[in-house]
């Protein structure tokens, strides 16, 4: 079965610092992997996914992550945050033609700070 | 916009009562989803529809059963509530079609109480 790690529960960071917020995924087949940010009493709005092709995708908002299948990992990254930028963010997976369900990471807290 | 609407969008329950939760969609998915949100644990799915009719269960499906009578529509019901099922929950679509997958689409949720 899949599953998805998310290894900081919480991260802060000052306004303009660069941040990396960490997911690895373990699963026995190929995934499909997915970012989403949830503001404060929220939905989820989907950053951006991992299908197949080039290993570094960007997303909306500056946002950009990089899979990599060796170490089963989809890091996601921005160089320089904004207080806009506080939220939760979730990583997510779901095995490639199998199962149709959506598997997420318990969710890391980004909090910007001025 | 995927077009998903939840309602209600609050809700505050008996210990015991029967409670079912709605999702609409106007876009003709095959797919959607139930997933509740609690704090520590993440996303987890309670049960899902692949087509009308057709259901399967997540990792957390007891003490809720769904429906799905109609494309549009996928209902979530709680039998008999309990304290453990105070939580938001979210439906999901799967946006997809013979050449693309934009991924899933999810409500705003519902933020259940159960006193």
């Amino acid at each position: 079965a899949q599953s998805v790690t998310q290894l900081d529960s919480q991260v802060p960071v000052f306004e303009e610092a660069p941040v990396e917020l960490r997911c690895n995924y373990s699963s026995s087949v190929s995934v499909y992997l997915f970012w989403y940010v949830q503001y404060p009493n929220q939905g989820l709005q989907l950053l951006l996914k991992y299908l197949s092709g080039s290993t570094l995708v960007k997303g909306i908002n500056g946002f950009e992550a990089e899979f990599n299948k060796s170490q089963t990992s989809f890091h996601l990254r921005k160089p320089s945050v904004h207080i806009s930028d506080t939220a939760e963010y979730f990583c997510a997976a779901r095995t490639q033609g199998g199962s149709e369900k959506l598997v997420f990471g318990k969710g890391t807290k980004l909090t910007v700070n001025p | 916009d995927a077009g998903i609407t939840q309602s209600p969008r609050h809700k505050v329950t008996e210990t015991g009562t029967p409670v079912t939760l709605r999702c609409h969609q106007t876009e003709n998915h095959r797919y959607m989803y139930w997933y509740r949100q609690d704090p520590g644990h993440g996303l987890r799915l309670i049960h899902y529809s692949y087509g009308v009719k057709d259901t399967d269960k997540g990792e957390v499906s007891d003490g809720y059963s769904v429906s799905r009578s109609k494309t549009e529509d996928f209902l979530l019901t709680l039998e008999s509530a309990t304290s453990s099922q105070t939580s938001v929950y979210f439906c999901a679509i799967r946006d997809m079609g013979l050449r693309w997958d934009y991924g899933y689409t999810f409500g705003s949720g519902t933020r259940l109480t159960v006193v």
